[in-house]
């Protein structure tokens, strides 16, 4: 168990729809990361926040924003959904960002 | 730009034998170097990290790897294969030194032949 819990397991939805993914870091970790892995892209960096504040921007699409609350919990909306966002999204979390990235066991989004 | 490549996308090995996955990588700087672990319907497990010091590393469940600079290697090596090793592979670069964000290869499945 790394510490780091994502919610929910799986989502199955629809093109056009909106959906929310939850992710707690590990206890003290102020650092939280999103990763996309499809079979076609591998495992692609989304986007990193540090203690509430964006840190690093990597592939991330318009139609999807994030952002770390107070608490150091951290949800990844994506919206306007389309058949290839289907994927598996990761969340990882570490103490500073020069420390190993730990990973949830991530949310299988299914856009039908 | 910093990237990692996994030249193995599928290996086969029999069980009790050793095992090396390859990894080269790109990167300006020294690197911090990683090697990750997914089996199925899991997160990424850490199995090792390359900071400085020591080129050979031990990580977790009997593995090590060899960072070499000349090569731009970093090779991931487990002298005796258990069935349960079996799983996908990931190695990973330091994409800055101003963020903690990895940048992955496309992963090494391994197989183990009882």
């Amino acid at each position: 168990d790394s510490g780091v819990t994502q919610t929910p397991k799986h989502l199955i939805t629809a093109t056009g729809q909106r959906v929310t993914l939850r992710c707690s870091p590990r206890s003290g970790d102020l650092s939280v990361y999103w990763y996309q892995q499809s079979l076609d892209q591998g495992l692609q960096f989304l986007i990193q926040y540090y203690n509430g504040e964006e840190r690093a921007k990597g592939n991330i699409l318009e139609r999807f924003s994030a952002q770390q609350f107070p608490d150091l919990h951290s949800e990844l909306n994506l919206s306007s959904l389309e058949l290839g966002d289907s994927a598996l999204y990761f969340c990882a979390s570490s103490v500073e960002v020069d420390s190993p990235l730990h990973f949830g066991n991530g949310t299988r989004l299914t856009v039908t | 730009a910093q990237s990692v490549t996994q030249p193995d996308i599928h290996i086969t090995v029999s069980e009790g034998a050793s095992l090396e996955l390859r990894c080269n990588y790109s990167y300006g700087a020294t690197p911090y170097l990683f090697w990750y672990v997914q089996s199925p319907g899991q997160g990424l497990q850490l199995l090792l990290k390359y900071f400085s010091g020591d080129t050979l590393v031990q990580g977790i469940k009997g593995f090590e790897a060899e960072f070499k600079r000349s090569q731009s290697s970093f090779n991931l090596r487990k002298p005796s294969v258990h069935w349960s090793d079996a799983a996908e592979y990931f190695c990973a670069v330091h994409g800055s030194s101003n963020t903690g964000k990895l940048i992955f290869g496309q992963g090494t499945t391994l197989q183990v032949k009882p």
